[in-house]
């Protein structure tokens, strides 16, 4: 059964900081992963999707890459900005495009002033 | 402004008492989906819908039920709630099946 785990569930830096955010996943069979963005009161905002066959996609100041052989997959923000503070999810879709979404716990991150 | 609506946004009943959550998609998009959101279980899918009248289970179905009448259109159904389907409920949409989805901002469901 796919298991998603992201670490670390909380995470703390201050403004203009690089940083990375991991998922893994147990099965490497994917069909694609989706990284999202979720604010309190608020519904998920995708922010980027990667294709079982990709290795990145990029997004302004956002980059997330997938190594599927190791089940790994991380995002990647450039300068962060207290405006980035939120909860990141990730999530695989497994086997071929019918496969269900399954999602990680996510990441709670605060970027400091 | 392409988006997924969903009402109530929040909601307290109580047990046994039947209520219908609407989600609504102006994207014309063929699939949707229902999730629940629970601390330190994350997002769980309830339904997903294919396309109208083509409606599946998800990774946690009991208690729920869906329709899909119309495309733009998928209701979550709880006949009979109990405190255990107390949550966070998200509907989203996609283009089709294994494409990126787009998230509704939840509802948040209280059963006493």
């Amino acid at each position: 059964k796919q298991e998603v785990t992201q670490i670390p569930a909380a995470l703390s830096v201050p403004e203009g900081e690089n940083l990375v955010l991991n998922c893994s996943f147990t099965d490497s069979a994917i069909y694609n992963l989706q990284w999202f963005r979720q604010d309190p009161g608020k519904g998920l905002t995708s922010l980027l999707l990667i294709q079982s066959s990709q290795r990145e996609q990029t997004s302004g100041r956002l980059n997330a890459s997938l190594d599927k052989s190791s089940g790994r997959s991380t995002l990647y923000i450039a300068a962060s900005q207290p405006g980035d503070s939120a909860t990141y999810l990730c999530a695989v879709r497994n086997g071929g495009s019918q496969g269900n979404l399954i999602f990680g716990k996510g990441t709670k991150l605060s970027v400091k002033p | 402004e392409a988006q997924v609506t969903q009402n109530p946004r929040y909601l307290i009943t109580v047990t046994g008492k039947k209520l219908t959550v609407t989600c609504s998609q102006n994207m014309n998009h063929e699939y949707m989906s229902w999730y629940r959101q629970d601390p330190g279980l994350g997002l769980r899918q309830i339904y997903y819908s294919m396309n109208v009248e083509v409606t599946d289970k998800g990774d946690v179905p009991e208690g729920y039920k869906v329709s899909r009448k119309e495309k733009r259109n998928f209701p979550l159904i709880l006949e009979s709630p109990s405190p255990n389907q107390t949550s966070l409920y998200f509907c989203a949409s996609a283009l089709g099946f294994g494409v990126e989805q787009y998230f509704g901002p939840g509802t948040r469901l209280t059963v006493t």
